[in-house]
């Protein structure tokens, strides 16, 4: 089943805009990590945050955690044409090992 | 070095075949996970293999079984095929069997039951 729910499902954007989105998820954390996929082919790992911060950057990436509401957010800026894909949030199972439960993703559009 | 790979990257079954599908992980990895994706459940935790040891199971039926070799490749196996079981199977490799640790995902088995 699914850790949380991912807002928006959908997103369009113009090239050179911020892409903004957010995720939620269920029960505490040890971490906290966001995912791209392009177009049904493998995910690629972007960014982990750990429970006892409350922002990472990454190049265009800036990740926020708030751990009193369970919910992350992933923004994007400056987005181009090839940042087009769909973002998933994951978080481990904190019983240890590699298990991570997804979120149920957005798709962003970027246009030209 | 090379990244995860996954074969075969397409498969077409009918309904009571069984499927094997392989992954081998980056040189050096010793944790091996499975994922299911589909439209409708997404993505879906299926097991992880640490050390050839079975390190953690998701909420799938007994059909679905997997293996981890001395090598670190892995094999997932599904018998008595279903409709439902159509999916792109991910597999993602790691260093440790530890959730700080990145994954590195393969290309996916993208499988189709007819």
């Amino acid at each position: 089943s699914q850790q949380g729910e991912e807002d928006p499902q959908a997103l369009s954007i113009q090239e050179g805009e911020n892409a903004t989105m957010n995720c939620s998820y269920k029960t505490s954390i040890n971490n906290l990590q966001w995912y791209r996929q392009n177009s049904g082919r493998g995910l690629v790992h972007l960014i982990l945050i750990r429970s006892n911060e409350r922002e990472k950057h990454s190049g265009r990436l800036r990740v926020t955690l708030d751990t009193s509401k369970k919910s992350s957010s992933l923004l994007i800026t400056a987005s181009r044409a090839a940042d087009t894909a769909s973002y998933f949030c994951a978080t481990p199972f904190t019983g240890g090992g590699n298990k991570l439960t997804f979120g149920t993703g957005t798709q962003l559009k970027v246009e030209l | 070095k090379a990244g995860v790979t996954q074969t075969p990257r397409y498969l077409i079954k009918t309904r009571g075949q069984q499927v094997t599908l392989s992954c081998s992980p980056i040189s050096g990895h010793r944790s091996v996970s499975w994922y299911q994706q589909t439209p409708g459940q997404g993505l879906q935790f299926l097991f992880e293999y640490f050390s050839e040891t079975q390190r953690n199971k998701g909420n799938f039926p007994g059909r679905f079984s997997g293996r981890q070799f001395s090598n670190s490749r892995s094999e997932m196996n599904v018998s008595t095929l279903e409709l439902g079981d159509s999916a792109l199977y991910l597999c993602a490799s790691s260093l440790e069997s530890h959730s700080s640790y990145e994954q590195y995902f393969g290309p996916g088995t993208r499988l189709t039951v007819t």
